[in-house]
């Protein structure tokens, strides 16, 4: 299985603030990785797919990059709705999901 | 707008067989262009695909779960299905059912609410 390490678990950030969220794959995954937002009690929600094209609908706040092994999720200018859970996903074979990082209000 | 909507126990005993039903509705099984399939939730290990179909019966099964895991659909019905037999209580987790977009990084999509379901005897 490649495993997506992800980081920070959690994270205490204020309105207004820019965050950054990164996921590292365990073996070569080109730019085959997932953004998801959960908030707690729904289902997740895609925010990025292939490590950097904006959903229908996102914020323009929310950007992905990278590529290779090395991936990240920014959150510019955070708003009072972005505070949620936030994963990874791999999709360069057998799908697997990172550990999730939780965005809280500082 | 997609909706799914998945139905099934809640419980199931060890060693028996959970299955899941997931109606779909503003779009069609029958078409191409999207995987249907499903990943849980469980409250430690946190989210796992578990596998998805396409609407040729073409099938791509997570391999820890490929010796007990059935996906199919029911296009008559217009609805996906889950069989995964022997359970254990490692399979206690929230279900989802998805849309995957068939192509580079196939992303999910769709997400139903969500059922809960507990292995216990």
């Amino acid at each position: 299985d490649i495993a997506m390490t992800q980081s920070p678990s959690s994270l205490s950030a204020s309105v207004g603030d820019r965050v950054t969220i990164t996921c590292r794959a365990s073996q070569y995954i080109a730019d085959f990785v997932n953004w998801y937002q959960q908030i707690p009690g729904r289902a997740p929600k895609l925010l990025i797919s292939a490590a950097s094209t904006l959903q229908d609908g996102v914020p323009s706040r929310f950007s992905g990059s990278g590529s290779g092994t090395d991936f990240s999720l920014t959150i510019s200018n955070l708003q009072p709705e972005d505070f949620a859970i936030y994963y990874c996903e791999q999709s360069y074979t057998s799908n697997t999901f990172g550990q999730g990082t939780k965005v809280q209000m500082k | 707008q997609v909706h799914l909507q998945e139905a099934g126990p809640g419980m199931v005993k060890p060693s028996q067989t959970l299955s899941l039903s997931c109606s779909v509705s503003g779009a069609s099984v029958s078409l191409g262009g999207y995987n249907w399939g499903w990943s849980r939730q469980h409250p430690v290990k946190g989210l796992e695909w578990i596998g998805y179909v396409y609407y040729d019966g073409d099938t791509s099964y997570n391999p820890s779960l490929k010796s007990r895991l059935s996906i199919s659909l029911d296009k008559s019905k217009n609805q996906i299905s889950l069989k995964l037999t022997s359970v254990t209580a490692a399979d206690t987790a929230i279900y989802y059912c998805t849309r995957v977009v068939v192509g580079h990084s196939a992303p999910t999509l769709n997400w139903g609410q969500g059922t809960l379901v507990t292995v216990s005897s």
